[in-house]
């Protein structure tokens, strides 16, 4: 039981570029959020998606899109990388009803240069 | 006006002693509370979740919940050195637990010995 893991770990990009986040949950979880963290703030959440088949945007959207691939997997795919964009990228999914907890992966940082 | 707010500190708490957290929040129609503990370069981990008015205690940790006055706060007892870390307060905004979870930009504690 591997939780959430997330691909890449590390990444440098350049203006422009184009790159897929991966993150997969073996937890049978629905619900699957993406968010962003810069240095000396809290989580902003870009999307999320309740169910599979489902998104929905968060309070960051632009400059991104989701994919949920299933149940499982929920892509963010940046289409043209900018410099706005280096932060690090954590996924999560969540439980629901009983004791709700949301557990997250270990992190993607990005440098956009 | 943020969804989510906190201090975001530092606050210096001596060892032994009580460490408050507070954090409010503007959607009315918010459901669940969470408290994350982040400590630096790691993912967030679920502390403490609350969804009904009142105190919830476990262990050190009580959160306190005010939906009237839309407040949620986060007490450590007997505070250690291991808790100085920045504390995220995260709140289910609407009705459904499919809905989307929100940050503040958290608050960082520490411990003095």
């Amino acid at each position: 039981n591997a939780g959430v893991t997330q691909t890449p770990k590390f990444q440098v990009l350049k203006t422009g570029q184009s790159m897929t986040l991966q993150c997969a949950q073996d937890m049978n979880h629905n619900s699957m959020y993406w968010y962003r963290q810069d240095p000396g703030m809290g989580l902003r959440l870009i999307y999320y998606s309740a169910s599979e088949g489902t998104t929905d945007k968060g309070e960051v959207p632009n400059g991104y899109n989701v994919s949920r691939l299933n149940k499982r997997e929920f892509s963010l795919r940046l289409e043209s990388a900018a410099p706005s964009q280096t932060s690090v990228y954590f996924c999560a999914s969540r439980t629901r009803g009983g004791v709700e907890t949301q557990y997250f992966g270990p992190g993607t940082r990005l440098l956009v240069l | 006006q943020k969804e989510v707010e906190q201090n975001s500190g530092p606050l210096s708490v001596p060892e032994g002693a009580i460490a408050s957290l507070n954090c409010t929040y503007s959607d009315r129609g918010s459901q669940s509370f969470f408290w994350y503990r982040q400590y630096s370069g790691k993912s967030p981990e679920l502390i403490m979740f609350i969804y009904s008015n009142g105190d919830k205690e476990d262990g050190r940790f009580t959160a306190q919940l005010n939906k009237a006055s839309q407040y949620v706060s986060l007490l450590i007892r007997d505070s250690q050195p291991s808790d100085s870390a920045t504390y995220l307060c995260a709140v289910n905004t609407g009705y459904s637990s499919a809905s989307k979870i929100i940050f503040g930009s958290g608050t960082r504690l520490s411990i003095r010995p």
